[in-house]
């Protein structure tokens, strides 16, 4: 059964460092997703991506992040400078039309020391 | 007017018991109503989803119950059993390419 992918699982870094989120989501699918989760809470949504731009975005997703699919396969987060409150787990989800079922990834665990 | 309200927070049932779990909503753009099952380390996972031109969707052991004039969806659970201790997001969205709106959550534990 084809499912999202994430990688990696755990990342540790530094207050002030960059950080790159990689998914890789159902082939075939169209529309492209970032939600956060920090612990404890519900999930939040971050961006939506289809037809390579943004299609929508909340208010979490500040200037300090930024998505991209550099191939056919891949979709990233990137936090270009990260903040101990940007600690959370990052999920990825793809959907193959507008209005078909999301399919979320494992989740990428961000830790901000 | 985007939020999902989700109850109870938690829930303790007893194994063979009924998990119940409500969610409310205000905005009648919605038009999908996925709940999402989710254990710890773990992505969200679709569990049972409904459209408000039906009042009740069953899949096995779950159902969902959905009250259009009152804003209302809610979750049961037949028979529980202790593999269905997870945490349970309710979330709504409306049509085309939008993201989901998520509840808060509700941590079920089922006990023997």
């Amino acid at each position: 059964e084809p499912e999202v992918t994430q990688t990696p699982s755990h990342q540790v870094t530094q207050m002030g460092q960059e950080v790159i989120l990689r998914c890789v989501p159902i082939s075939n699918h169209l529309y492209f997703y970032w939600y956060r989760q920090i612990l404890g809470q519900k999930v939040e949504f971050l961006v939506s991506f289809y037809n390579n731009e943004i299609s929508e975005k909340s208010e979490i997703f500040d200037d300090q992040f930024s998505v991209e699919r550099p191939d056919g396969s891949n979709f990233t987060l990137k936090i270009r400078s990260t903040k101990l409150e940007d600690s959370a787990m990052y999920f990825c989800a793809s959907r193959g039309t507008a209005g078909g079922e999301q399919f979320f990834g494992p989740g990428t665990r961000l830790t901000v020391l | 007017q985007q939020q999902v309200k989700q109850s109870p927070q938690s829930l303790i049932v007893q194994k063979g018991g009924i998990s119940i779990i409500n969610c409310a909503y205000e905005n009648t753009a919605f038009d999908y109503f996925p709940w999402y099952q989710q254990f710890p380390g773990k992505g969200p996972a679709l569990l049972i989803a409904i459209r408000p031109d039906v009042s009740e969707k069953k899949e096995g052991r779950f159902t969902i119950s959905f009250n259009k004039s009152a804003k209302q969806f809610s979750l049961h659970i037949m028979d529980s059993q202790p593999g269905d201790s997870a945490t349970y997001f309710c979330a709504a969205r409306s049509s085309g390419n939008t993201p989901l709106v998520f509840g808060k959550g509700t941590r079920l534990s089922v006990i023997a």
